[in-house]
């Protein structure tokens, strides 16, 4: 069964510090990991995409790293701001015939000033 | 150009009542998600539409959902008759193609739907 995990469940964390997202994924074969950001009350915005032959991807403070043979992709953030207070939500698409489309359940990060 | 707009935000009905959820995409954009999510299952994929023409419902909980797209601008979600348990918030997506591929899903700001 296709699934995407994510850990931890929620993180606390005081302003200005770094913090690592986890999301480990069974979905094969493979297509394209992407990391949304979604805030309290409102939808999902993405912040990357990774495909199969790509281990890093930059957003400004965000980094997505991809390792595609152990099925594994984390989400740092460096140097934490308030606005970083949200949802951060793991989406993994398969490439087989039905190309299923998995949502991980997120990790919500609270920013501490 | 306004995003994905959805309405209404908020709907808080009584069980058994219809409840119907609207969605107006990007414009251009080809396709059209509708989407389910609550605390415990987080994002639930329910249906998709390409060019108006439904793909895969295959997430479409039971019989009680049906969604349609009548034209490119225009998408609803009905719900009847409506159970507490469909309480969640729900999102309308669209992108230029899936988003297998690079092109990205722009999602609508969602409906808070309580059902008492």
């Amino acid at each position: 069964k296709n699934q995407v995990e994510q850990s931890p469940q929620s993180l606390i964390i005081l302003e200005g510090k770094n913090c690592t997202l986890q999301c480990n994924y069974t979905v094969s074969p493979f297509s394209n990991l992407r990391w949304y950001k979604q805030d309290t009350g409102r939808g999902p915005v993405s912040l990357t995409i990774m495909t199969f032959s790509e281990n890093t991807k930059s957003n400004g403070r965000y980094t997505a790293t991809l390792d595609a043979d152990t099925k594994q992709s984390s989400l740092h953030i460096t140097a934490s701001q308030l606005s970083d207070s949200a949802s951060y939500i793991c989406v993994v698409s398969g490439r087989s015939r039905d190309d299923k489309i998995i949502f991980g359940k997120g990790t919500r990060l609270h920013i501490l000033p | 150009d306004a995003g994905v707009i959805q309405s209404p935000r908020h709907e808080v009905t009584e069980m058994g009542q219809e409840v119907t959820l609207r969605c107006k995409p990007i414009s251009g954009h080809d396709y059209l998600f509708w989407y389910r999510q609550t605390m415990m299952r987080g994002l639930e994929l329910l249906i998709y539409f390409n060019n108006n023409v439904p793909i895969d419902d295959s997430g479409m909980p039971e019989d009680r959902f049906s969604a349609k797209m009548p034209n490119a601008s225009f998408s609803t979600l009905k719900i009847q008759p409506s159970e507490p348990r469909d309480s969640a918030v729900y999102f309308c997506a669209s992108s230029l193609k899936r988003s297998i591929d690079p092109y990205e899903q722009y999602f609508g700001p969602g409906t808070r739907l309580t059902v008492t």
